[in-house]
C-alpha cells in the first residue's frame, strides 16, 4: 500500500488564484512528520513547509499553508496568490518516527503533482 | 541559489565508461544522501552517509559506488552502467539531528544519460 498518495497528477490555476494540492498518508506511528517540496524544471528539490504530527496549529510559510487533518490523514498544501514561478512539480513526503531505528534520510515521497500557473 | 552544489549538471556516458558525480555542501551538515529520480517520478533513496560513514545502502547495484572523502564532499562513482540507469541524480544534505522534522537540502542534480 502507498504510504503517501497524491491523487492529482496535474493541476491548473490562474495567476493570483489560490490552489490546493492534495496529499493523504498512511502510517501507524503516532510520531511522524510531513513535508512538501517543490521541484521546478531546473531539478532542485526546494523545501516548502513542514507539519509535525503533534503540532496543534496548521503550518504556514508565507504564501504556503498546510491544511492538516489528522483524523483524515491528509496534509494538503494550499498556495495562495499563485505566481507564474509556482509552476513546478510538488511532492508530499513523510518521515515516520520508527523508520528502521533511524529518523533521518528515510523520506517517503508521493508521486507528485505538476502545477501549471496560467497568466 | 542552492547551497548544495552538484557537478556536472549533465553527463553522457557509454556503458563501458567510468565517471564520477560530485556533490559539495558547506553548511556543516553531517548527513549526505544520493537519490535517483526518473522523469516525472519521485526521488528514490540510494545511499546515506552519516559522519562520513555509509549508514544506508538501499540495495543499490555495485556499478554505483559512493564515497564520502570528508564531511563536505560526496562522490558517486559510476562504472558499467546500463541505459536504464539514465536519470536525474540528486544529492542532499541534512544536519543529522536525528529528529522527525529534519529537512533535507537538495542540489540541482546531475542529469545522466547512458548510451
Amino acid at each position: 500500500a502507498q504510504k503517501i498518495t497524491q491523487t492529482q497528477p496535474g493541476m491548473f490555476v490562474q495567476e493570483k488564484e489560490a490552489v490546493t494540492l492534495d496529499c493523504t498518508y498512511d502510517t501507524s506511528d503516532q510520531s511522524y512528520g510531513l513535508f512538501w517540496y517543490k521541484q521546478p524544471s531546473s531539478g532542485e528539490m526546494i523545501f516548502l513547509i513542514y507539519q509535525g504530527s503533534y503540532d496543534e496549529q496548521n503550518a504556514t510559510e508565507g504564501r504556503y499553508s498546510l491544511n492538516f487533518q489528522k483524523a483524515r490523514k491528509s496534509a494538503n498544501l494550499v498556495i495562495s496568490a499563485s505566481q507564474l514561478g509556482d509552476s513546478a512539480m510538488y511532492f508530499c513526503a513523510m518521515r515516520e518516527g520508527n523508520a528502521g531505528g533511524t529518523s533521518y534520510g528515510k523520506l517517503t515521497f508521493g508521486q507528485g503533482t505538476i502545477l501549471t500557473v496560467h497568466p | 541559489d542552492t547551497e548544495v552544489t552538484q557537478t556536472p549538471k549533465h553527463l553522457v556516458m557509454g556503458m563501458t565508461n567510468k565517471k564520477s558525480l560530485k556533490c559539495e555542501q558547506h553548511m556543516g551538515h553531517r548527513a549526505m544522501y544520493w537519490y535517483k529520480q526518473k522523469a516525472k517520478k519521485p526521488p528514490e533513496l540510494m545511499f546515506v552517509y552519516s559522519y562520513e560513514k555509509l549508514s544506508i545502502n538501499e540495495s543499490v547495484p555495485s556499478r554505483f559506488s559512493p564515497e564520502c572523502p570528508n564531511s563536505s564532499l560526496l562522490n558517486l562513482h559510476l562504472h558499467a552502467l546500463q541505459p536504464e540507469d539514465s536519470a536525474l541524480y540528486l544529492c542532499a544534505s541534512s544536519q543529522l539531528r536525528s529528529q522527525i522534522n529534519e529537512k533535507l537540502f537538495f542540489g540541482s542534480g546531475t542529469q545522466l544519460s547512458v548510451l
